[in-house]
C-alpha cells in the first residue's frame, strides 16, 4: 500500500546548523507530495509540496525535490533558527478524493 | 477568513462519560477529515467526508466513536463511552478537493481519567 517513512527524531541542532530530514514514499503511482509543519499547541500548516518529479518546493528558507528514482522527498534549510523548531510531517495524496497520508513526524528542537 | 475552528480547545472528562467535539470547516471548503494525534502513534486519520457524507470511517477506532456532518458549516465526533486511552489531541481539517492544502485547526485536547 501506499506509505510514508520520515527519519526518527528528535533531533536537535544549534542555530544557523544545516538541516536535513528525509522522507521517502512508497505508492503504486506518481503521488503529490507535501510537507507539513506543527508549531506548539497548534494544528498542522502546509509547509511546502512538489507535484511532479523534479519539482522543488520552497517557503520560508526550507525546500524539498521531488525524486521519483529514489522516491524521496527530503527536506532542507541551510540556516536554521531557533523559531524553526516544531514538529515535521512529510505526507502524499495519491489521487483525488483520498486523504493525505502522513509519516509519523520528525520533532525538530533548535537551541541558540 | 477565521480558519478551521474547533471548541472545546480542551476538554477534561471522567471514563464512562459522553464527549463531543466540535467543528467548523473553512467556508466553501468540501472535504473534512478528523485526526487523532498520540505521542505513541502519531496523526491518525478518523474519519472524513465530503460534502457532508462520510467517505472513510476504516480509522474510526471502535464503535464508540461516531462522526456526523448535518451542514456544510459543522461536523461532531462524539466518544460514548469515553476511556482514559481516548485522551488525545483531536484535529479537524478542511480542504477544497484532496489534492489542496489541509487547514487545520487547532485542536481539541482530551483527557479522560
Amino acid at each position: 500500500g501506499n506509505s510514508v517513512t520520515q527519519m526518527e527524531g528528535p533531533v536537535t541542532l544549534s542555530e544557523e546548523a544545516f538541516l536535513t530530514i528525509n522522507c521517502t514514499y512508497t505508492a503504486t503511482g506518481y503521488p503529490s507530495l507535501f510537507w507539513y509543519v506543527q508549531y506548539p499547541g497548534e494544528g498542522l500548516q502546509l509547509l511546502l509540496k512538489a507535484t511532479k518529479a523534479d519539482d522543488k518546493g520552497s517557503n520560508k528558507g526550507f525546500e524539498a525535490t521531488y525524486r521519483k528514482e529514489t522516491t524521496s522527498f527530503h527536506l532542507e534549510k541551510g540556516s536554521v533558527q531557533v523559531s524553526d523548531s516544531a514538529v515535521y510531517f512529510c505526507a502524499l495524496s495519491f489521487q483525488a478524493g483520498t486523504a493525505l497520508i502522513f509519516g509519523k513526524g520528525t520533532t525538530l528542537s533548535v537551541s541558540s | 477568513d477565521a480558519g478551521v475552528i474547533q471548541s472545546p480547545r480542551h476538554e477534561v472528562t471522567e471514563m464512562g462519560q459522553e464527549v463531543t467535539l466540535r467543528c467548523k470547516p473553512i467556508s466553501g471548503h468540501d472535504y473534512l477529515f478528523w485526526y487523532r494525534q498520540t505521542m505513541m502513534r502519531g496523526l491518525e486519520l478518523l474519519i472524513y467526508f465530503n460534502n457532508n457524507v462520510p467517505i472513510d470511517d476504516s480509522g474510526m477506532p471502535e464503535d464508540r466513536f461516531s462522526a456526523k456532518m448535518p451542514n456544510a458549516s459543522f461536523s461532531t465526533l462524539k466518544i460514548q463511552p469515553s476511556e482514559p486511552r481516548d485522551s488525545a489531541v483531536y484535529f479537524c481539517a478542511s480542504s477544497l478537493g484532496t489534492l489542496s492544502p489541509l487547514h487545520f485547526g487547532n485542536g481539541t485536547r482530551l483527557t479522560v481519567t
